[in-house]
């Protein structure tokens, strides 16, 4: 069976550093694209960028680049998102999803609630 | 940039009754267009990919249509589960960018 487990719901000040994860089990974790995909009531489901564990090739949306990094560890077959400095703006919900290729989302982790306040 | 837009925003439903939801995307995509539903406090789900193809353990009361630019999910008979969100997806550009979903409620 195939899972995506992420790490639990994070409360963090203003400019603090986190990183969060999403464990893989049930398939080859090293040959399938992981995606992270950003939810919030105000801009809905935003795809925030891709990895693909076997050669760390790692693609980012626009809107992203350089304000997270991707990141993936194949012997625990695990991805990782992570902010060098939290806004409150990033307060949202956030997948893991394996993604097939550039196309679509067929598994997906339950999500990881990041709540920015000061 | 290509946009999704969904509608309507609601749709109340009966159950056991057919819902029609419609996602129309600001240039021709062809068939890559995705379909996922979300229930409360869930992650989203994939229904359909390529526009009509069921994803993997999907009943047979969901069906998607269309291409170029006009897409329909159908669900043929609401089951009381079926109540949720309900999100196009397209990928025929990079990077692929969601509809800001459909809510079917029971009515």
């Amino acid at each position: 069976e195939v899972q995506l487990v992420q790490s639990g719901a994070e409360v963090r000040k203003p400019g603090e550093p986190l990183k969060i994860s999403c464990k893989v089990s049930g398939y080859s974790f090293s040959t399938y694209w992981i995606a992270w995909v950003r939810q919030t009531p105000g801009k809905g489901l935003e795809w925030m960028g891709i990895i693909y564990p076997g050669d760390s090739d790692t693609r980012y949306s626009p809107s992203f680049l350089g304000q997270v990094t991707i990141s993936a560890d194949k012997s625990i077959s695990t991805a990782y998102l992570q902010w060098s400095s939290l806004k409150a703006s990033d307060t949202a919900i956030y997948y893991c999803a394996r993604q097939w290729g550039s196309t679509w989302f067929d598994y997906w982790g339950q999500g990881t609630l990041i709540t920015v306040s000061s | 940039e290509i946009v999704m837009t969904q509608s309507p925003a609601t749709l109340s439903v009966s159950p056991g009754e057919r819902a029609t939801l419609s996602c129309r995307a600001s240039q021709s995509i062809s068939s890559n267009l995705a379909w996922y539903q979300q229930s409360p406090g869930q992650a989203p789900r994939l229904l359909i990919s390529g526009a009509s193809t069921r994803a993997t353990g999907i009943p047979a009361r969901f069906s998607g249509s269309g291409s170029g630019t006009d897409f329909t999910l159908t669900i043929s008979s609401l089951q009381s589960e079926d109540f949720a969100i309900y999100y196009c997806q397209q990928y025929d550009d990079w990077p692929p960018r969601f509809g800001q979903g459909t809510k079917v409620e029971i009515k």
